[in-house]
Order: structure tokens, then sequence, then C-alpha cells
């Protein structure tokens, strides 16, 4: 089956310094790839999604890089402020005609350190 | 900025009850997902819902769970008896339409069976 996961459960980054979250997929079977931010007690806000036939895209302060020939994606955030601080997941999901369900990773706890 | 909604916020229950969540999602949405998160492990898929039937479903969501959108607002979860380890922060999502990734999450009810 499909798994998606994180390297670092952890992560501590000093403000204004670039963070760069990590995760692993075991899958070749998804073909895009979503970047997901949640805060304490509130649900998953997306941040950035990527298709599998791209390596790079960019959004707002964020870039996602997708390595599919060592299954891998990361999370860059340029110059942290203290409302990055959250716990970051990735999901992967497979096109089925909207009828996707999307596989999350374990989480990195992001702490943006003043 | 139109956004899910969830109700209640918290629901605390006693084992064997019977409990219905309550999601209300984006007006102009098409597809709808319902998801669970135990308290420090990853977001899970439970379901997704389009045409007002079950598109997919994964192992958790067995026969003690029932989706409904009764009346083309509302979009619902029943778990008819809970037990002890239904107890987690539940999440709905929506999603506009096909060509899109991006899946919206409510705010979450938090179900403590006790």
């Amino acid at each position: 089956g499909e798994s998606v996961g994180l390297h670092l459960p952890t992560l501590s980054v000093q403000e204004g310094d670039n963070s760069i979250i990590n995760c692993a997929y075991s899958n070749s079977a998804s073909d895009y790839f979503i970047w997901y931010k949640q805060e304490s007690g509130k649900g998953p806000q997306f941040i950035i999604d990527i298709r599998s036939n791209m390596d790079k895209r960019q959004g707002q302060r964020v870039t996602v890089l997708l390595n599919k020939t060592v299954k891998h994606l990361s999370l860059q955030i340029a110059a942290t402020q203290p409302g990055d601080s959250a716990v970051y997941f990735c999901a992967g999901g497979i096109s089925n005609f909207g009828n996707e369900k999307l596989t999350f990773g374990t989480g990195t706890r992001l702490t943006i350190i003043p | 900025e139109p956004e899910v909604t969830q109700t209640p916020s918290h629901q605390v229950t006693q084992m064997g009850q019977e409990v219905i969540l309550r999601c209300v999602p984006i007006s102009n949405h098409l597809y709808f997902y319902w998801y669970r998160q135990i308290l420090g492990q990853k977001v899970e898929f439970l379901v997704s819902f389009y045409n007002n039937e079950i598109s997919e479903k994964s192992e958790i969501f067995d026969d003690q769970f029932s989706v409904e959108r009764p009346d083309g607002s509302n979009f619902t979860l029943k778990i008819r008896s809970t037990k002890l380890e239904d107890s987690a922060m539940y999440f709905c999502a929506s999603r506009p339409i096909q060509s899109s990734y991006e899946q919206y999450f409510g705010p979450g009810t938090r179900l403590t069976v006790t």
C-alpha cells in the first residue's frame, strides 16, 4: 500500500532563517503531493501542491521540491516568521476523477525561535 | 473567504452511544471527505463522498460508520456505537472541482469516548 512519511519529527529554526522540511514516500503511485500546515487546535491548511511530473514549484515564501528518483519531497520556507510555527504534513494523492483520498505523513513540528 | 465549518467543536460521549458529527462544506464544492486524527498521530482518511454516494472508504470506515448529505448543505458522519478507540479529532474536508487538488479542511470535532 501507499505510505508517506517524514524524516524528522521536530525542527527548530531561528526567526528569519530558511526552513527545510523533508518527506519520503514509498509508493510511486501518487501523482500529486500537497503540503499542509496544522496549527494547534485547527484543521490542516493547504500550503502548496505539486504534480508528480514536476520537480519544483514555488509559492509565496515557499518552494516544494520533488525528487522522484529517491522518492523524496521537501518544503522550503524562506525567512521564517513566528507564525510559521506549526506541524507540517506532506500528503500524497492519486488522481481519481475527484475521488481522491490523501495519504498523510506523520508530520514535522516546526518551531521558530525568536 | 468561505470555509468549512464543523459542529460541535468538542463532543463527549459514553462508549456504545451514537454520535453525529456535522459539517457544512463550502457551498460550491462537489467532493466531500472525512478524516480522523488520533492524538499525536497522522491524519487518516475515512471516506470520500460524491454525487450523494460514497466514492471510497478506508478499512477504518466499518459498518459502525455512515455518512449522509441530508439537505444539500450539511454533511454528517455518524458513528452508531462508539468505542474508546474512536476518540480522535474528526476533520471534514471539501473540494471544488476535479482539476483542483486542494482539499479544504474544517477546524475539526474532538470526539472523546469515555
